[in-house]
């Protein structure tokens, strides 16, 4: 059964990078049947898309944060990443990974259980 | 962006109840919508894609319905394990976008 569970600090200082890990298990990570995706949600808010990545490495960002995001991929260690830079207290939230169908590459069935991040100095 | 909005924002209602949440998309998106359910602390888990299609092990009571740029989530016969907060996504096209959720709160 496919899990999904992100790792980092819950706490990063403004101007700083957020760096989070999701690690995938019960699942072919290596597939090209699937997309990668990040997504958050600010406290009392709808989630948010941020970027997915496809099992070759490319990527599409959220035009709102593409300045600041980069997602990339470890098939050896069945996980992938997100860095946002420049953080503000805005970037506060729950952030989850979650996975996409090719198909349906926008719509993620399955999600982490998430990590809030707080953004403070 | 597409934007969705979902009305109401919250609703009282009762065990047994009939509920019906609405979400309109700013453009047309075909059947490209899914609906999610939250629970406090958790995350959000898909009841219901292409509009209509119910996910697997999800009860019937749950339903949807709609195409291009209104669409309903309807719940029969509300069951306690049913309050929580709904939102509805487009994946039409790039971004993504969620509305700001309807939350159903015991009467």
């Amino acid at each position: 059964q496919l899990q999904l569970q992100e790792s980092g600090p819950g706490l990063v200082k403004p101007s700083e990078t957020l760096s989070l890990t999701c690690i995938v298990s019960g699942d072919s990570f290596s597939s090209s049947d699937y997309y990668w995706g990040w997504i958050r949600q600010p406290p009392g808010k709808g989630p948010e898309w941020i970027g997915s990545i496809y099992y070759g490495g490319s990527t599409f960002y959220n035009p709102s944060l593409m300045s600041r995001v980069t997602i990339s991929l470890d098939t050896s260690r069945n996980q992938f990443s997100l860095k946002l830079s420049s953080v503000t207290a805005a970037d506060t939230a729950k952030y989850y990974c979650a996975r996409a169908h090719y198909r349906t590459s926008l719509f993620f069935r399955h999600w982490g259980q998430g990590t809030l991040v707080a953004v403070s100095s | 962006d597409i934007q969705m909005t979902q009305s109401p924002s919250s609703l009282s209602a009762s065990v047994g109840d009939r509920v019906t949440i609405t979400c309109r998309a700013s453009q047309g998106i075909s059947f490209y919508l899914a609906w999610f359910q939250q629970k406090p602390g958790k995350a959000p888990k898909s009841l219901l894609y292409s509009a209509s299609s119910l996910e697997s092990g999800v009860p019937s009571r749950f339903s949807g319905s709609g195409s291009g740029t209104d669409f309903t989530l309807t719940i029969t016969s509300l069951q306690p394990e049913d309050f929580a907060t709904y939102y509805c996504q487009q994946y039409n096209l790039s971004p993504p976008t969620f509305g700001q959720g309807t939350k159903v709160e015991i009467k």
